[in-house]
C-alpha cells in the first residue's frame, strides 16, 4: 500500500515565524512535490525535487524553500510566514516511466495569524 | 491558454445515474492521464490511470481516452451520494517540457442527489 505522510494535519503559526513542513514517502519514488491549494485557485506547484539534493522551482516559489537530504523525505520551509501563506499544503510523490502514478499525502492545513 | 480544461460544474446527477466527467488537454504528445477524487477538506486520491486509447474499467469507474481528439473522460456508473466530490483530471505533459510534473485541471464538482 502506497504511503505519503505529512508531519502535521493542522498547524497554526504566527506571522514572521519559520515554519517547517515535512513529507515522507515509502515508495522509493524519485520525484517529490509540494503544492498549495486555495479555493478557486486549484493546485499550484511550489517546488519539486527529482533527486536527492536536487530541486526545481514550480509556479509559485516566492517565500518558500525546500530541502531534500534523503530520497524519502522532502521538506518545505516558510522562512518568515505571512498571512497570505495560510493554505492547504499538499505533498506528493511519483516515479518515472510506466506506471508513473502520483500519490498525495493527507495535507497540512496551515493558518498564519 | 490552459493546458488541461475541465468543466467546473457543479454537475448534479440523481443517485443511480451515470455521471460523465470530461477533460481536454492541449499537449498532443501527452502520454499518461489520471483521475483524482477530492473530498472537501481532504487531499486528492488517485482513482484511475489510463495510458492507451480506449476504455479502462475499474468497478463502477470507467476512464476513456481518445488521443486523436485530446480528451479523457471518467464515467461513474450507479452513482452514489458518497461519490459527491471534486474530480481532478491530470496529464503527464510531453518530454519537451518537464516530464516530471503533472498538469492538473481545475476540477469538476460532482453532486449525487439521493
Amino acid at each position: 500500500d502506497v504511503k505519503v505522510t505529512q508531519s502535521s494535519r493542522y498547524l497554526v503559526k504566527r506571522t514572521g515565524e519559520k515554519v517547517f513542513l515535512e513529507c515522507v514517502q515509502d515508495m522509493d519514488h524519485e520525484n517529490m512535490f509540494w503544492y498549495r491549494q486555495d479555493p478557486g485557485l486549484g493546485l499550484r506547484l511550489i517546488y519539486f525535487s527529482y533527486d536527492v539534493k536536487m530541486k526545481e522551482k514550480g509556479d509559485i516559489p516566492e517565500g518558500y524553500s525546500v530541502s531534500r537530504e534523503k530520497k524519502e523525505r522532502f521538506s518545505l520551509i516558510l522562512e518568515s510566514a505571512s498571512t497570505n501563506q495560510t493554505s492547504m499544503y499538499l505533498c506528493a510523490s511519483r516515479t518515472y516511466g510506466s506506471g508513473d502514478e502520483q500519490y498525495f499525502g493527507p495535507g497540512t492545513r496551515l493558518t498564519v495569524t | 491558454q490552459k493546458e488541461v480544461e475541465q468543466n467546473s460544474g457543479p454537475l448534479s446527477v440523481p443517485e443511480g445515474a451515470i455521471a460523465s466527467l470530461n477533460c481536454t488537454y492541449s499537449d498532443r504528445v501527452s502520454q499518461s492521464f489520471f483521475w483524482y477524487r477530492q473530498y472537501s477538506g481532504k487531499s486528492p486520491e488517485l482513482i484511475m490511470s489510463i495510458y492507451s486509447n480506449g476504455d479502462k474499467e475499474d468497478g463502477r469507474f470507467t476512464a476513456q481516452l481518445n488521443k486523436a481528439s485530446q480528451y479523457v473522460s471518467l464515467l461513474i456508473r450507479d452513482s452514489q451520494p458518497s461519490d459527491s466530490a471534486t474530480y481532478l483530471c491530470a496529464v503527464n505533459p510531453s518530454l519537451g517540457g518537464s516530464a516530471r510534473q503533472l498538469t492538473f485541471g481545475s476540477g469538476t464538482q460532482l453532486t449525487v442527489l439521493p
